[in-house]
């Protein structure tokens, strides 16, 4: 079964903390990405990567850091530094071009 | 600068109504423009793009580039098409959300 994977679905942060939220694909997109959704807001871009080891910043990429050392994954770190972390974080992949991109079921993360 | 203005934050209708979601854009290219839904308790999912002027779910959308726009369109609304509705673009290897509008449809 094709798609994108998101973990966890629940995630909590303690002051100080970093965590990593996880997202796989088994599409065979080249292209990845990272959004945060808040309630008024839309989606914002946060990273995205076209290729392997290699991402761009995107809007709001503060306090965010990624890595992309295989096609399938693309692990989004909410470091300390992001003081507002609280969001629905979604994850998507594309395949080349202009075509449309595939989402994941996201991540709600809390500050504990 | 790539920008897409969704206006209306929330479009409350009757079932049978006819429903217009507003999307307006900027673009200095040529756009790819789509619009996303998602359900109550579903991952966001594309709805329709407008290279392929199809009418999905009864909805259908026209790129006007005169106007900058590419509203989404139903003729009569139903309860099931209660969602948040995204407007998208795509240029330079980017997509570019709307702020989303919420539409509900009553009985």
């Amino acid at each position: 079964d094709g798609g994108i994977t998101q973990s966890p679905k629940y995630l909590f942060r303690k002051e100080g903390q970093n965590v990593t939220l996880s997202c796989e694909q088994n599409l065979n997109h080249d292209a990845m990405y990272w959004y945060r959704q808040d309630p008024g807001q839309g989606l914002r871009l946060i990273y995205y990567s076209q290729i392997v080891n290699d991402f761009q910043k995107g809007d709001i990429a503060e306090g965010y850091s990624v890595s992309r050392e295989k096609k399938e994954s693309f692990p989004l770190t909410v470091t300390s530094a992001q003081k507002n972390p609280t969001a629905f974080y979604l994850c998507a992949s594309q395949d080349r071009g202009n075509q449309p991109q595939h989402f994941g079921d996201g991540t709600r993360l809390s500050i504990l | 600068a790539q920008r897409v203005t969704q206006p209306e934050k929330l479009l409350s209708v009757f079932k049978g109504a006819p429903v217009e979601l507003k999307c307006n854009y900027s673009y200095s290219g040529s756009p790819e423009l789509f619009w996303y839904v998602q359900y109550s308790r579903q991952r966001l999912q594309l709805l329709l793009r407008h290279i392929s002027r199809e009418s999905i779910k009864g909805f259908t959308a026209d790129l006007n580039k005169g106007e900058t726009s590419f509203h989404l369109k139903k003729p009569f609304a139903q309860e099931e098409d209660s969602a948040m509705y995204y407007c998208a673009l795509t240029g330079f290897q980017k997509l570019v959300f709307g702020t989303g509008t919420r539409l509900l449809v009553s009985p």
